[in-house]
């Protein structure tokens, strides 16, 4: 079963606005990643934050954790048409069975107008 | 050039056909996993190794195969394939500090779109 779930499904807005996404889990984490997919290529990476953290910057991109309520979320500031792409949250699991499972959020579709 | 490759790109196969799908990095990462990718559905993991002869089953394991004899590659193997195997499929692999257990992010490679008719 998927243990993150994201919302919103769909998100459109226009260049120079911010995107904010977000991500639930249910179960222990190790880290959290945030990945972006171009229409069925490969995933690429975007940021990861470890459970110990609770804020993290990359250039135009801000993720926050909160394990007390499992959730984390990432804003893309001044969005570009570039950005356009679905994104995707991914947590991996801290121990029992689910120890180094990665198990993936169904992802945002975001589209970013010019 | 850093890489995950994957063979081939495109199959189409019949119903009980075996097939194997590789999928190889020249990162020396510890971690190795396969996903599908199917709409609505989101990535699910099938199978993940952290290391040589260590695998572990992802979400979605059934009907799959898969054997880690060296670091750089990790097969998928499919020894009966179905219409319900239908999908995209990812193969990624990290960094593992295995004695910190630390995980790293995942580098993906290209995908295979895989079709059992």
């Amino acid at each position: 079963s998927q243990q993150g779930e994201e919302d919103p499904q769909a998100l459109s807005i226009q260049e120079g606005e911010n995107a904010t996404m977000n991500c639930s889990y249910k179960t222990s984490i190790n880290n959290l990643q945030w990945y972006r997919q171009n229409s069925g290529r490969g995933l690429v990476h975007l940021i990861l934050i470890r459970s110990n953290e609770r804020e993290k910057h990359s250039g135009r991109l801000r993720v926050t954790l909160d394990t007390s309520k499992k959730s984390s979320s990432l804003l893309i500031t001044a969005s570009r048409a570039a950005d356009t792409a679905s994104y995707f949250c991914a947590t991996v699991g801290a121990g029992g069975t689910s120890y180094g499972k990665l198990t993936f959020g169904q992802g945002t579709i975001l589209t970013v107008h010019p | 050039e850093a890489q995950v490759t994957q063979n081939p790109r495109y199959l189409i196969t019949v119903t009980g056909k075996k097939l194997t799908v590789t999928c190889s990095q020249n990162m020396n990462h510890e971690y190795m996993s396969w996903y599908r990718q199917d709409p609505g559905l989101g990535l699910r993991q099938i199978y993940y190794s952290m290391n040589v002869e260590v695998t572990d089953k992802g979400d979605v394991p059934e009907g799959y195969k898969v054997s880690r004899k060296e670091k750089r590659n990790f097969p998928l193997i499919l020894e009966s394939p179905s219409p319900n195997q239908t999908s995209l499929y990812f193969c990624a692999s990290s960094l593992f500090g295995g004695t910190s257990g630390t995980f790293y992010e995942q580098y993906f490679g290209p995908g295979t779109r895989l079709t059992v008719t």
